[in-house]
């Protein structure tokens, strides 16, 4: 069972405007979020990261926002830059239970010129 | 800024043997996780170490073992390789547990 869903598989936006990638979550004990970003041939790199106490969280170009009563968190990046083109995996953690992050399957973003 | 090393990069073996993955965390990360992420899957978590000592544990096959060293950096230990190991390995260090977790570019280990 699938406990972070991303269900678009690929998203294609055009250079310079708004990139909004969806991630849903079906464990209420998840408190800890995060979004990583991954080239081929390489590991996930670490983008951003937000806790449950919070409903924003900005870095540059890159906002996180999470509803928790929708279970639901999303990417936001503006604007979008060619070398955004990659995977992007939205993970979540119960801090309080374990160490291990469980991620999503990924959502291809493509930045078109 | 240093990143999490991992070696080797790629890793080819046949059926039935043994292979070694080595990871070297983040100076002054305490904390090593290790995650396989099969062909199209998204990664899976397998085992954690704190301080040298056993921390979590996921779904790590018994054929495989793991440990921490006195300077941080782990192994992980896969013996009786199956076609079904063939995967990407990573490993990621944080600073603390539980704290955001960075990954290394991953060992490609190909089982023939």
């Amino acid at each position: 069972d699938q406990q972070v869903k991303q269900n678009s598989p690929s998203l294609s936006v055009q250079e310079g405007r708004i990139s909004i990638l969806n991630c849903d979550y079906t464990n209420s004990m998840f408190d800890y979020f995060l979004w990583y970003k991954k080239y081929p041939a390489e590991g996930p790199t670490f983008l951003i990261s937000i806790s449950s106490i919070k409903d924003k969280n900005e870095d540059g170009r890159f906002t996180v926002f999470l509803n928790k009563s929708a279970k639901h968190l999303s990417l936001h990046i503006v604007p979008s830059q060619p070398g955004d083109s990659a995977v992007y995996f939205c993970a979540a953690s119960d801090q309080g239970r374990d160490d291990k992050i469980i991620f999503g399957k990924g959502t291809r973003l493509h930045i078109l010129p | 800024a240093a990143g999490v090393i991992q070696s080797p990069r790629h890793l080819i073996k046949e059926k039935r043997e043994t292979a070694t993955l080595k990871c070297y965390p983040i100076p002054r990360h305490d904390t090593v996780y290790w995650y396989q992420q099969g062909p199209g899957q998204d990664p899976q978590f397998l085992i954690s170490f704190y301080e040298k000592m056993q921390s979590d544990k996921g779904s790590i096959p018994d054929r495989f073992s793991a440990q921490q060293f006195s300077d941080y950096h782990s192994e992980l230990n896969m013996s009786s390789l199956e076609l079904g190991d063939s995967a990407l390995y990573f490993c990621a260090s944080s600073l603390d547990r539980p704290d955001t977790q960075y990954f290394g570019p991953g060992t490609r280990l190909t089982v023939l």
